[in-house]
């Protein structure tokens, strides 16, 4: 089954330690994006990367990394985590340029991050 | 860089109505326009999506128009049914970078 697969779907964490949200994608898509949801917000890009060993910063980078050494795997990297990061997370991947391909963009499941 | 409004915030509708979520963009180069559904719980799922070089676009009781001269475009459900309670996300996207701006959501409320 052609998937976004994410993980955890669910972390509570505290404030400094170190975490990675990894997201892999079975499709062959070169298009990989993070974007976090907050209630009134919308849908706010983190990151992106158009392939391997390339990525970019979108509209929220700051306090995030990401790494794209494989075609399939995206992680998300919180090297520092501070509550104003808690948040509904999601990776994203397409098949063409940034989601305007015919399918748009395939989402994953959703992580649910809480930093107290 | 691209801003995307969206309108309203919440709408509610009684079964059988029709729906309108109302977008306006702000980069005139956008030339793609995708409509996203997250029901409760779920993840996003392209609905429908229109390119600059149509006006409207159908897919049974779903439709999208768009103005580019207005830089605004929209989303018609029309004959509504309990299931299309959802949030909706309009989004834009331009063709000199890889990104896709989301507008901040809609909360259709089906009416019994």
């Amino acid at each position: 089954e052609a998937q976004v697969t994410q993980n955890p779907r669910y972390l509570i964490t505290v404030t400094g330690k170190k975490l990675t949200v990894t997201c892999s994608q079975n499709m062959n898509h070169e298009y990989m994006s993070w974007y976090r949801q907050d209630p009134g917000l919308g849908l706010r890009q983190i990151y992106y990367s158009m392939n391997v060993e390339v990525t970019d910063k979108g509209d929220v980078p700051e306090g995030y990394k990401v790494s794209r050494k494989e075609k399939r795997n995206f992680p998300l990297i919180l090297e520092s985590p501070s509550p104003n990061q808690t948040s509904l997370y999601f990776c994203a991947s397409s098949p063409g340029q940034g989601g305007r391909g015919s399918d748009g963009y395939t989402f994953g499941s959703g992580t649910r991050l809480t930093v107290v | 860089g691209e801003n995307v409004e969206q309108h309203p915030s919440t709408l509610s509708v009684q079964e059988g109505d029709s729906a309108v979520i109302k977008c306006t963009y702000s980069d005139s180069a956008s030339n793609y326009f995708p409509w996203y559904k997250q029901e409760l719980g779920k993840r996003p799922q392209l609905i429908i999506d229109i390119r600059s070089n149509v006006g409207e676009k159908k897919d049974q009781r779903i439709a999208v128009t768009l103005n580019k001269t207005a830089k605004h475009f929209s989303l018609h459900i029309t004959e509504t049914q309990p299931e299309d309670s959802a949030v909706y996300f309009c989004a834009a996207s331009t063709p000199r970078d890889d990104k896709i701006i989301f507008g901040k959501g809609t909360r259709l409320h089906i009416l019994p």
